[in-house]
């Protein structure tokens, strides 16, 4: 089955600790994307890749990083720097040319701090 | 202002009935628009594309007005399923760069009872 997959479902962070949330697809898309969602507000968008090897910053990128090595993988990591942490992460993709093109959601990830 | 603007709700509404729901957007360059569900604690998933000329699939129907840059969702005939959070999403990227800017509304609750 395509879909896209997010590890781990839960985590917990340590004071001063990065942590790494993974998302794979198997879509073929070329666009990936992360948000955060916080009760009662909209998603917000972190980082976005829209080809391997290339990311930009989304509106509230700080205190977190990304990489895009290959097609399918866009990991993102939750640094020590980022001091509000707790949220709902949801990674999703989409095919490249954007004119009603939906973006799909994996089932994401809820961060916790310890 | 918020770039995307709904009523949060509830929405209480007994089976079988008829619910409307309302979203506005700020930026009249926009050019694609979509509604999306999310069932509490989930990942969002599509629920249909808004075209121009209005579209519906089953039981929904949207509606777009760009003059008054307004967005509707009419469900008909509510199920108990139906009870979800309905997110107004907007595409706000540009054109020139191919970057698909999705921008979520804060969502609406419906919440459909016997």
């Amino acid at each position: 089955d395509g879909g896209i997959t997010q590890s781990p479902k839960y985590l917990f962070r340590k004071e001063g600790q990065n942590v790494t949330l993974s998302c794979e697809q198997n879509l073929n898309h070329d666009a990936m994307y992360w948000y955060r969602q916080d009760p009662g507000q909209g998603l917000r968008l972190i980082y976005y890749s829209q080809i391997v090897n290339d990311f930009q910053k989304g509106d509230i990128a700080e205190g977190y990083s990304v990489s895009r090595e290959k097609k399918e993988s866009f990991p993102l990591t939750v640094t020590s720097a980022q001091k509000n942490p707790t949220a709902f992460y949801l990674c999703a993709s989409s095919t490249q040319g954007w004119v009603n093109q939906p973006q799909h959601f994996g089932d994401g990830t809820r961060l916790s701090i310890l | 202002r918020k770039e995307v603007e709904q009523d949060p709700g509830p929405f209480n509404v007994p089976e079988g009935a008829t619910v409307a729901f309302n979203c506005t957007y700020s930026n009249s360059a926009s050019q694609s628009f979509f509604w999306y569900r999310q069932d509490c604690r989930k990942e969002p998933k599509l629920l249909m594309s808004v075209y121009s000329s209005g579209n519906e699939d089953g039981r929904f129907t949207a509606q777009l007005n760009r003059a008054s840059q307004y967005i509707s969702l009419l469900i008909r005939d509510s199920k108990l399923s139906d009870s979800a959070t309905y997110l107004c999403v907007v595409n706000m990227g540009r054109l020139d760069t191919g970057f698909q800017k999705l921008v979520f509304g804060t969502g609406t609750r419906l919440l459909v009872s016997p």
